[in-house]
């Protein structure tokens, strides 16, 4: 069964700063891997959709990474903002039980302190 | 970004009561929804897969006759929490993806719904 893991649970940086999410899976057979954001009381925001077959995507100070064989993604944020603090949330898009799901990691809480 | 609206986006209802919460998708053909459930610090829990035109298949443990889901158009599903209970106090999420080919490519999220029961 896939799991989804994604460390740390909580990160609190100063204004300006790079920082990276984790996002790590056990099962390598996903059809591909998308990065979410959450405000607090909010829905998901699609932020980085990666398909198996590629490497990485880049939008603006974003950049998410896709290591398939060794079941890790990584979400990069440049110039860190108090706008980006949200939770971030990574799923992997799967075949489980004959159907194709999104399994979820229970996120990351960003805070960008000014 | 394609879009998926929900409404409400919060709601109060007494115990006993059915509340029905509305799954769009506004620009684009959805022949599969999503639902799911969101607990404090927790992944969010999928819930059924609502497909258009057939019955929804709910995932393990979510009970079907207080979940009802309808999916009867490409651009709209609907869950019905029935008989409700504190208990059912959530927020509630619904999703839709885009499809690219044949497979199911990126998924889009509505605003969620914070339902209260009291």
């Amino acid at each position: 069964k896939q799991e989804v893991t994604q460390i740390p649970a909580a990160l609190s940086v100063p204004e300006g700063e790079n920082l990276v999410l984790n996002c790590s899976f056990t099962d390598s057979a996903i059809y591909n891997l998308q990065w979410f954001r959450q405000d607090p009381g909010k829905g998901l925001t699609s932020l980085l959709l990666i398909q198996s077959s590629q490497r990485e995507q880049t939008s603006g100070r974003l950049n998410a990474s896709l290591d398939k064989s060794s079941g890790r993604s990584t979400l990069y944020i440049a110039a860190s903002q108090p706008g980006d603090s949200a939770t971030y949330l990574c799923a992997v898009r799967t075949t489980q039980g004959g159907s194709e799901k999104l399994v979820f990691g229970k996120g990351t809480k960003l805070t960008v302190n000014p | 970004g394609a879009v998926v609206s929900q409404h409400p986006s919060r709601v109060i209802c007494k115990s006993g009561t059915s509340v029905k919460i509305e799954c769009r998708s506004l620009d684009f053909q959805a022949t599969t929804m999503f639902w799911y459930r969101q607990f404090p610090k927790k992944s969010l829990m999928l819930m059924a897969t609502s497909n258009e035109g057939s019955k929804a298949t709910y995932e393990q443990g979510v009970e079907k006759d207080k979940f009802l889901i309808n999916h009867a158009s490409l651009t709209l599903s609907t869950l019905t929490v029935t008989s409700a209970h504190p208990e059912d106090s959530s927020f509630y999420i619904c999703s839709a993806s885009r499809k690219h080919g044949t497979v199911n490519t990126e998924a889009f999220f509505g605003q969620g719904t914070r339902l209260t029961v009291v």
